[in-house]
């Protein structure tokens, strides 16, 4: 069976601060990875992805997440963020053929000025 | 293409009532996924098609809801008899499938019985 974990509910940030959001899984299997974003009442948007190739992967708009094998993350991180950046973030992992996506418990982030 | 497309948005329905919502995927993609979000909680699979065959549903999908894919196109959700523990957020997700595994998602049908 594979799971996830968030490890912050909700991070609050200032303006143009860096952030981190945790993300652990485990699976016997290996693993396609997705961080994803929703507003508020809104359905979720793709943020990034780690298929396979290189294990640091980088979104438009300006964040990345590097996949580490050993330990079982995938953390997400923007160098300096933006009030717009505040939202709930899912990390999702996907290893059945079928594509089914297991999502964490999500992470709001909040932006303050 | 304008991406996946579920009506209605919102519905409010009496406890009892059946309700059904339908899932517009991207034209192209033959994997079709339904999810339930609950408040606070990351999205917890239901069920999922391969063209017009539902191939896996959840223990969470309990004999009062079924899903259809008449012609591997569009998708309905129909839940049956329902309770306030229905009251959620149903969204759904379409892929291309093996070889490009990422879905998309509409924005979501939020149900509320009261």
């Amino acid at each position: 069976a594979q799971s996830v974990t968030q490890l912050d509910s909700q991070v609050p940030v200032f303006e143009e601060a860096p952030v981190e959001l945790r993300c652990n899984y485990s699976s016997s299997v290996s693993v396609y990875l997705f961080w994803y974003v929703q507003y508020p009442n809104q359905g979720l948007q793709l943020l990034l992805k780690y298929l396979s190739g290189s294990t640091l992967v980088k979104s438009i708009n300006g964040f990345e997440a590097e996949f580490n094998k050993s330990q079982t993350s995938f953390h997400l991180r923007k160098p300096s963020v933006h009030i717009s950046d505040t939202a709930e973030y899912f990390c999702a992992v996907s290893g059945s053929n079928t594509g089914k996506l297991i999502f964490g418990q999500g992470t709001t982030l909040q932006v303050k000025p | 293409d304008t991406g996946v497309s579920q009506n209605p948005r919102h519905k409010i329905t009496k406890r009892g009532q059946n309700v059904t919502f339908r899932c517009d995927p991207i034209s192209e993609h033959n994997r079709l996924y339904w999810y339930r979000q609950t408040l606070g909680q990351g999205p917890e699979f239901l069920t999922y098609f391969q063209n017009e065959a539902q191939l896996e549903k959840s223990r969470l999908l309990s004999d009062r809801f079924s899903a259809e894919r008449p012609k591997g196109s569009f998708s309905t959700l129909e839940i049956q008899r329902t309770e306030q523990g229905d009251s959620a957020m149903y969204l759904c997700a379409s892929s291309f499938g093996t070889g490009l595994p990422e879905a998309f998602f509409g924005q979501g049908t939020r149900l509320t019985v009261v």
